[in-house]
């Protein structure tokens, strides 16, 4: 079963619009954090936000919230007021307290922002 | 400047001509790991390091090998490369585990 899941392969959206990148995660691991990193067509993979399982609050940076709803599993990116350099491919990513390091990566989406 | 350097950004080598990829970070993290990307396979953890001297195998780990010498340098070895290690190579570094990781910027090997 896929631990990371991000059913939106990808999305066409307006300049200036917000946009909601989908992310839904599977652990059993009461304690863990989730990422969103964007790979622009460059290649390079840039870290965008991280949310710890315990953490209370949403994590936000600039643009960036992180919405997590721990319930139901979820922790979806937003963008707000998008930039034509959004676009790019973005990577949902969890990280288990275990002891190999792993950073398990969703298949991503690809964000097209038009002008 | 905070970073993890990789370098080469780009080769292209022949079948079973040994290469290094290497991977340097200035953040004293401890832990390192690296990834390859493929298309329709994702990004998939090669080998991981949690300090100096200690290092395990990831998921894909068949023909690589590694080293962690030092704390901040984390090479990647391919003893005799073939066409299927044709990749996207990334060296990841982070202070542990739930803490984010930060990329190098990726090393696009070709293996002809």
């Amino acid at each position: 079963a896929q631990k990371i899941t991000q059913t939106q392969p990808g999305m066409f959206v307006q300049e200036k619009e917000a946009v909601t990148l989908d992310c839904t995660y599977d652990t059993s691991d009461p304690s863990y954090g989730l990422f969103w990193y964007k790979q622009p067509s460059s290649g390079e993979m840039i870290f965008l936000i991280y949310q710890g399982s315990y953490d209370q609050q949403n994590a936000t940076e600039g643009r960036y919230s992180l919405n997590f709803q721990k319930a139901r599993k979820s922790a979806n990116l937003v963008i707000s007021a998008s930039q034509l350099g959004d676009s790019a491919m973005y990577f949902c990513a969890m990280r288990e307290s275990n002891r190999d390091d792993k950073i398990i990566f969703g298949k991503g989406t690809r964000l097209h922002i038009l002008p | 400047e905070a970073q993890v350097t990789q370098n080469p950004r780009y080769l292209i080598t022949v079948t079973g001509k040994k290469l290094t990829v290497t991977c340097s970070q200035n953040m004293n993290h401890e832990y390192m790991s690296w990834y390859r990307q493929d298309p329709g396979l994702g990004l998939r953890q090669i080998y991981y390091s949690m300090n100096v001297e200690v290092t395990d195998k990831g998921d894909v780990p068949e023909g690589y090998k590694v080293s962690r010498k030092e704390k901040r340098n984390f090479p990647l070895i391919l003893e005799s490369p073939s066409p299927n290690q044709t990749s996207l190579y990334f060296c990841a570094s982070s202070f542990g585990d739930r803490t984010e990781a930060f990329f190098g910027q990726g090393t696009r090997l070709t293996v002809v």
